[in-house]
């Protein structure tokens, strides 16, 4: 399978906990985003890499939230002290030069 | 005004009939706009991009784009049941390069 994979799929934790979540986008995709979905909205942009450079941040990402791409492959995104408003599906997306996105599965998160 | 915006629907279609989805863009500078088809609990699917005004055919679907009126379109002819989901209409803002998604247009095919 050559799509974008993220793992976990599914994550509940308990308010205050960190979690990290990790996407692997198409191999020879140089971009690399990060969404948020919640019931009814659509994904909200959160940040975006051009290889291992972190390009654009959301002012949705809080302090509490960080995302590598340490070798212009995989990514990771952490949310630290976790609120029940992080609650959502955590979505990651990767392009080549051209414009098109495809998604990963998703990590639905719940924050008890 | 938002970014991108859809009709939540639901919008209800019988089984064989032609399903139209429509959006509005606030950036007149957009070029590039996307449809995705979301089931319920899973990811957006890409089903279409457009890039140029017109219209453009890929099996069922046809993308319409209007720039001038900042308006994009989605057909889907001969509906099926399996066309039940959720169609995100995105487009790339001329100064991004990441997607700004409308909230959904919920469509149900009914046998």
């Amino acid at each position: 399978d050559t799509g974008v994979s993220q793992n976990p799929r599914h994550k509940i934790t308990k308010r205050g906990q960190n979690v990290t979540f990790r996407c692997d986008p198409i191999s020879e995709h140089n971009r690399l985003y990060w969404y948020r979905q919640t019931l009814g909205q659509g994904p909200e942009f959160l940040t975006y890499f051009q290889n291992e450079a972190q390009l654009e941040k959301s002012r949705l990402l809080s302090d509490r939230f960080s995302a590598e791409r340490p070798k212009g492959s995989f990514s990771t995104l952490e949310i630290q002290r976790t609120e029940q408003g992080d609650s959502a599906m955590y979505l990651c997306a990767s392009s080549s030069e051209a414009d098109t996105q495809y998604f990963g599965p998703g990590t639905r998160l719940t924050v008890l | 005004q938002k970014e991108v915006e859809q009709n939540s629907g639901p919008l209800s279609v019988p089984e064989g009939a032609i399903a139209s989805l429509n959006c509005t863009y606030s950036d007149r500078g957009s070029q590039s706009f996307f449809w995705y088809r979301q089931y319920s609990g899973k990811s957006p699917e890409l089903i279409m991009f457009i890039y140029s005004n017109g219209d453009k055919e890929d099996g069922r679907f046809t993308a319409q784009l209007n720039k001038a009126s900042q308006y994009v379109s989605l057909l889907i002819r001969d509906s099926q049941p399996s066309d039940s989901a959720t169609y995100l209409c995105a487009v790339i803002p001329s100064s991004a390069s990441k997607i700004i998604f409308g909230s959904g247009t919920r469509l149900s095919i009914r046998p």
